[in-house]
């Protein structure tokens, strides 16, 4: 069965850094999403990105993060200056379709801001 | 924006046993109302879903309810198994017509005890 997959699955970085977070959406899908889960709380929803633009946002999404479809297969999360408070796990996801189509999550990356 | 409540954000049940975990939500147009199982360090994984011109869903020994008028549904997990063991998620998912957007509750750590 097709999954949606991620690198790293682990990465540290000084604060003030960039990042860059890579995802594989499911091939046939045309919808993706970055989500964050900082440690012991609920997944938030960052960005949703169709059509190779961003259809949605949220507050926490700010001028530092960017998403990007570099070429047919991946879809990355871009964090420019990194803060501390930015230390979370970050899941892509996928659909098929939106109105209601199950979102398959990535295994996740586990960023730490030192 | 949609406010997505979960309760309870413990559950302890001996095997075998029943588990209810509720949730209410505030937009009245989220139209999907998915659950996730996480269990611990790995992605989320939808377990059941339900769409808001169905009342009730059942898969084996999980079903969820959704009452649209009072904005709330429930997962219930009959003769709960020791891996049934995880946090689950409930969300609501709205549709703005170019992406769907999951709210998530803040999560139920379901431990079943031998």
């Amino acid at each position: 069965e097709p999954e949606v997959t991620q690198t790293p699955s682990h990465q540290v970085t000084q604060m003030g850094q960039e990042v860059i977070l890579r995802c594989v959406p499911i091939s046939n899908h045309l919808y993706f999403y970055w989500y964050r889960q900082i440690l012991g709380q609920k997944v938030e929803f960052l960005v949703s990105f169709y059509n190779n633009e961003i259809s949605e946002k949220s507050e926490i999404f700010d001028d530092q993060f960017s998403v990007e479809r570099p070429d047919g297969s991946n879809f990355t999360l871009k964090i420019r200056s990194t803060k501390l408070e930015d230390s979370a796990m970050y899941f892509c996801a996928s659909s098929e379709g939106a109105g209601g189509d199950t979102q398959y999550f990535g295994p996740g990356t586990r960023l730490t801001v030192l | 924006g949609e406010n997505v409540e979960q309760h309870p954000s413990t559950l302890s049940v001996q095997e075998g046993d029943s588990a209810v975990i509720k949730c209410t939500y505030s937009d009245s147009a989220s139209n999907y109302f998915p659950w996730y199982k996480q269990e611990l360090g790995k992605r989320p994984q939808l377990i059941i879903d339900i769409r808001s011109n169905v009342g009730e869903k059942k898969d084996q020994r999980i079903a969820v309810t959704l009452n649209k008028t009072a904005k709330h549904f429930s997962l219930h997990i009959t003769e709960t198994q020791p891996e049934d063991s995880a946090v689950y998620f409930c969300a609501a998912c709205l549709y703005t017509g170019t992406a769907s957007k999951l709210t998530f509750g803040t999560g139920t750590r379901l431990q079943v005890t031998l």
